[in-house]
């Protein structure tokens, strides 16, 4: 356990629907984020949060939405998501956005297929 | 466009000798090193970070950095079968906060 947890672990969803992933941390750390990793690519950063501001969107698509709404607790929307949109969602976070504090460490992950 | 390189593997070794996972970064500038383990269906794991050139223990892991060369590796040394997973390395690139990922390594120990 890294004190990342993520819920759900797993997801189906199909085109039309609306879901959201949470993610939440009991470190006391004040950055988070989102990656995707899909097989046999290098984790894809999507977005950072810094004490609850956004401060990074690797030019995610829009049908992904963010939310911070503490420093604790980190959403990812989802709506009209495509095929390949299917993935590990994984959340992270890290103490600070510079210096020693940037080590992160990850939730488990959610493995979502669209359908 | 700032990259990480890893060799996909797989890398194969006996089970108690030294497993030697490599690493090269593009950005000359990069300040901060990680590897992580990755166990196939879950989340990286950290093992190791390293901001100083040379050498960095704990336990069986050894960091090694070389910013001159530009490249970063792991050993392993008395390597398990548990050891057996995708190793991950990530740096920093210089005036950025957010780590670039390699693709990772995968590395099998067989008894």
């Amino acid at each position: 356990e890294t004190g990342v947890t993520q819920t759900p672990r797993h997801l189906v969803m199909g085109m039309t629907n609306k879901k959201s992933l949470k993610c939440e941390q009991h470190l006391g750390h004040n950055a988070m984020y989102w990656y995707k990793q899909s097989a046999k690519k290098p984790l894809e950063l999507m977005f950072v949060y810094n004490f609850k501001e956004q401060t990074e969107n690797n030019s995610v698509p829009s049908r992904f939405s963010p939310e911070c709404p503490n420093s604790s607790h980190l959403f990812l929307h989802l709506h009209t998501l495509q095929p390949e949109d299917s993935a590990l969602y994984l959340c992270a976070s890290s103490p600070a956005l510079a210096g020693e504090g940037k080590t992160q460490y990850f939730g488990p992950g959610t493995r979502l297929l669209v359908l | 466009q700032k990259e990480v390189e890893q060799n996909s593997g797989p890398l194969s070794v006996p089970e108690g000798a030294i497993a030697s996972l490599n690493c090269t970064y593009s950005d000359r500038g990069s300040q901060s090193f990680f590897w992580y383990r990755q166990y196939s269906g879950k989340s990286p794991e950290l093992i190791m970070f390293i901001y100083s050139n040379g050498d960095k223990e704990d336990g069986r892991f050894t960091a090694q950095l070389n910013k001159a060369s530009q490249y970063v590796s792991l050993l392993i040394r008395d390597s398990q079968p548990s050891d057996s997973a995708t190793y991950l390395c990530a740096a920093t690139p210089g005036g950025s906060y957010i780590p670039t990922f390699g693709r990772g390594t995968s590395l099998i120990v067989h008894p």
